[in-house]
């Protein structure tokens, strides 16, 4: 296996249902993504998880949490969500450069998401 | 705010042609500017991407022209083929802050 790999690729899931989203990177990165893909709108970021610390976007539902357990795997646990979750959740790895101002982030490698519908 | 905006929306070109897709910043600290490929049922995958200060970038059938001035810059596909059709997003980012833009859909008919 190479490069980023998510599943399932797709998820129908029931609003009282709990589920979990897995992504594997395989590029030996030090930081990993969840976004989220809604039609016509920006790719918004969820969660970060770089130089094992954690940092989120605070307009993210707690029905959604993240869990980190090494820097090649991520998981992103649901629970009761509503139908306006549906979207396409990517996952994505980059390798963070150090430099004197801080950490830069050159590029993603994106999987190919899963596609996720709540009804 | 929208830190980046991408137009067109939705674009359809005759194979041979050139696509043309704009993006614009505001912020003069991005330092770091690629734009994304994505096809159906994948998820994006970096096409090529400029640092200001060049104007411009190309790779193949893909250029970036960058104008540092205006704050703008696009993305041209040469030679447009079947196969360039895909959703585009332009980003533009410094140190881990990473913003994309909407996205174009772009369509090359035979």
């Amino acid at each position: 296996e190479t490069g980023v790999t998510q599943t399932p690729r797709h998820l129908v899931m029931g609003m009282t249902n709990k589920k979990s989203l897995k992504c594997e990177q395989h590029l030996g990165h030090n930081a990993m993504y969840w976004y989220k893909q809604s039609a016509k709108k920006p790719l918004e970021l969820m969660f970060v998880y770089s130089l094992e610390e954690r940092v989120e976007n605070n307009s993210v539902p707690s029905r959604f949490s993240p869990e980190c357990p090494n820097s090649s795997h991520l998981f992103l646990h649901l629970h009761t969500l509503q139908p306006e979750d549906s979207a396409l959740y990517l996952c994505a790895s980059s390798q963070l450069q150090h430099w004197d101002r801080g950490y830069s982030n050159y590029g993603y490698t994106f999987g190919s998401g899963t596609r996720l519908t709540v009804v | 705010q929208q830190q980046v905006k991408q137009s067109p929306q939705s674009l359809i070109v005759q194979k041979g042609g050139i696509s043309i897709i704009n993006c614009a910043y505001e912020n003069t600290a991005f330092d770091y500017f690629p734009w994304y490929q994505q096809f159906p049922g994948k998820g994006p995958a970096l096409l090529i991407a400029i640092r200001p200060d060049v104007s411009e970038k190309k790779e193949g059938r893909f250029t970036i022209s960058f104008n540092k001035s205006a704050k703008q810059f696009s993305l041209h596909i040469m030679d447009s083929q079947p196969g360039d059709s895909a959703t585009y997003f332009c980003a533009a980012t410094y140190g881990n802050q990473f913003y994309f833009g909407t996205g174009t859909s772009l369509t090359v008919i035979p």
